[in-house]
C-alpha cells in the first residue's frame, strides 16, 4: 500500500505561477520529509526537506509547508519557471525506511 | 567528484538470463540502497544496505538479490528475469546519521 499519497499526478502552470503539490503520509513515525526533483535522463535530487518540528521552511523560491496533526505536506514553489518543469517527488523517511509518493509531473509553460 | 555511478544505463535481456547491474559511490557512505520507479508508483525500494555484509529487506525484494562485500558497491543481481522486472532502476547512499540521499542516473532495464 502507498504509505505516502501525492496529488496531483501532472500540473501545469504558467510562468511566474505558483505550484502546489501536496502530500499525505499515514505512519507516524516518519521523522524526515525531503522533495525530490527529478529531470529527464537523470536521478533525482534533493530540493528540500523538513522535519516535523518545525510548520514551514523556505528555501529561495521552494517552501515546504507542513501539518503535523494531519499528517500532510505541501511543496510550494513560487514565481514557477520553465525551468523548473521536472518531476516532483515527496517521501518520508523512518528508521531507515524511505517512502516516495508517487510524483507530479510539473509542466510550466512560457 | 562526490558521485553514484551505475552500469548499464540501459539494458535489453530476455527472461531467465542472469544480469548484474553494478552501483558504486565515491563518498565513502555506509548507507546504500537500490529502488525501481514505475510510472504512477514513484519510487520503492527493492534492498538497502547498512554497512558492509549487512542487506536488508525494502518494499519489494522478490526476484532480486544484492551483495556488500565493499563500502563503496552494492551491486542488484536478478537471477532469472522476468518481464515484470521492466523498470527504471537507482541506486542511492548517503551516510548513517545524514539525511540526503545522493541517487545514481538510473539503469532503464527491459525484460522480453
Amino acid at each position: 500500500q502507498q504509505q505516502v499519497k501525492q496529488s496531483p499526478q501532472s500540473l501545469i502552470v504558467q510562468k511566474g505561477g505558483i505550484s502546489i503539490i501536496n502530500c499525505a503520509y499515514e505512519n507516524t513515525a516518519f521523522d524526515y520529509f525531503p522533495w525530490y526533483q527529478q529531470f529527464p535522463g537523470k536521478g533525482p535530487a534533493l530540493l528540500i526537506a523538513i522535519r516535523p518540528d518545525v510548520s514551514e521552511k523556505k528555501e529561495g523560491r521552494f517552501t515546504i509547508s507542513f501539518n503535523k496533526s494531519a499528517k500532510q505536506f505541501s511543496l510550494h514553489i513560487m514565481d514557477s519557471q520553465p525551468g523548473d518543469s521536472a518531476t516532483y517527488f515527496c517521501a518520508a523517511r523512518g528508521n531507515n525506511d524511505m517512502r516516495f509518493g508517487a510524483g507530479t509531473r510539473l509542466t510550466v509553460k512560457p | 567528484e562526490a558521485q553514484v555511478t551505475q552500469n548499464p544505463r540501459y539494458l535489453i535481456t530476455v527472461t531467465g538470463k542472469k544480469l548484474t547491474v553494478t552501483c558504486s559511490q565515491n563518498m565513502n557512505h555506509e548507507y546504500m540502497s537500490w529502488y525501481r520507479q514505475d510510472p504512477g508508483l514513484g519510487l520503492r525500494q527493492i534492498y538497502y544496505s547498512m554497512n558492509v555484509e549487512v542487506t536488508d529487506k525494502g518494499d519489494v525484494p522478490e526476484g532480486y538479490k544484492v551483495s556488500r562485500k565493499e563500502k563503496r558497491n552494492f551491486p542488484l543481481i536478478l537471477e532469472s528475469p522476468s518481464p515484470n522486472q521492466t523498470s527504471l532502476y537507482f541506486c542511492a547512499s548517503r551516510t548513517l546519521a545524514g539525511n540526503t540521499q545522493y541517487f545514481g542516473p538510473g539503469t532503464r532495464l527491459t525484460v522480453l
